[in-house]
C-alpha cells in the first residue's frame, strides 16, 4: 500500500544509547521532513531533506543526525540520547516544496528516554 | 520568524454545538492548510485556503482565509464526538518546503 510508514511505534532506551528511528514512503516524493511533537510546543521541525543526498537543519536540529541516501528513506539518528528528547516524532513527504501540496505524515514513533 | 498561533488551545462542547476555532500571524501566507490529527496518528489535511477572503465547506466545517492573508478560521457546526481531536493550522516555511505549525486547538466533544 501506498504511504508512509515509521518504525519502531515505541521506544524506550536509556540516556546516552543512540538510537534509529525510520521513515520509508512510497510516493516517491521529494521532501521529507522530521518534526518531534511536544505539549506546549507543538509540532517543531527537527531536519528535512529536498532530495536524496541534500538534507539541511530545521528549527530544532540539536542531537539529531539524518541521511537520506535513497529517495523513500529519511531516517533520524539520536547519537546519545537525552531525557529531553523524549517525544513523539512523526516523519512527513511532500510532493512539493512550495505551494500547496499537503504534509503527508506517519503515525508517528514515541520516544522514552530513562 | 513567521509565527502562527491558534485559539483557544482547548475547547471542551456538547454534542450539537458550534464552535469557532482561531489561527493568527503577524506574517502573511500564500495559503494556509488545517490538518486534523486524532490520538496516536499523525495529522491529516483537511483543507489549503490560497485566496485571501476565501471560504471553503467540507460537510459542517467551514473554513475562511483573512483578506489579508494573515489569519484563518475554522467553524464547526453541530458538532459530533467524531470531531474530536486536535486541529493545526499551518503555513508555507518559505523555501526550504516546510510548514510552519500553530500550537493545535484540542477539541472534545461530548455526546
Amino acid at each position: 500500500d501506498a504511504g508512509i510508514t515509521q518504525s519502531p511505534r515505541y521506544k524506550i532506551t536509556e540516556t546516552g544509547r543512540q538510537v534509529t528511528l525510520m521513515c520509508h514512503q512510497t510516493w516517491s516524493h521529494s521532501y521529507m521532513f522530521w518534526y518531534r511533537q511536544d505539549l506546549g510546543h507543538g509540532l517543531r521541525l527537527i531536519y528535512y531533506s529536498a532530495a536524496a543526498d541534500i538534507t539541511d537543519k530545521g528549527e530544532v536540529p540539536d542531537g539529531y543526525v539524518v541521511s537520506r541516501s535513497k529517495t523513500e528513506n529519511f531516517p533520524l539518528t539520536l547519537e546519545s540520547a537525552t531525557r529531553s528528547q523524549t517525544s513523539v516524532y512523526f516523519c512527513a513527504s511532500r510532493e512539493g516544496g512550495v505551494g500547496n501540496s499537503p504534509l503527508h505524515f506517519g503515525n508517528g514513533t514515541r520516544l522514552t528516554v530513562t | 520568524t513567521q509565527l502562527l498561533e491558534q485559539s483557544p488551545q482547548f475547547l471542551s462542547i456538547q454534542e450539537g454545538e458550534n464552535l469557532t476555532v482561531y489561527c493568527n500571524s503577524s506574517s502573511v501566507f500564500s495559503s494556509l492548510q488545517w490538518y486534523r490529527q486524532e490520538p496516536g496518528e499523525g495529522p491529516v489535511l483537511l483543507v489549503t485556503v490560497v485566496t485571501g477572503g476565501e471560504v471553503k465547506k467540507l460537510k459542517r466545517l467551514t473554513f475562511q482565509f483573512g483578506d489579508a492573508r494573515k489569519d484563518s478560521s475554522l467553524h464547526i457546526t453541530a458538532a459530533q464526538p467524531g470531531d474530536t481531536g486536535l486541529y493545526l493550522c499551518a503555513g508555507d516555511g518559505g523555501s526550504q518546503g516546510n510548514l510552519i505549525f500553530g500550537k493545535g486547538t484540542k477539541l472534545s466533544v461530548k455526546p
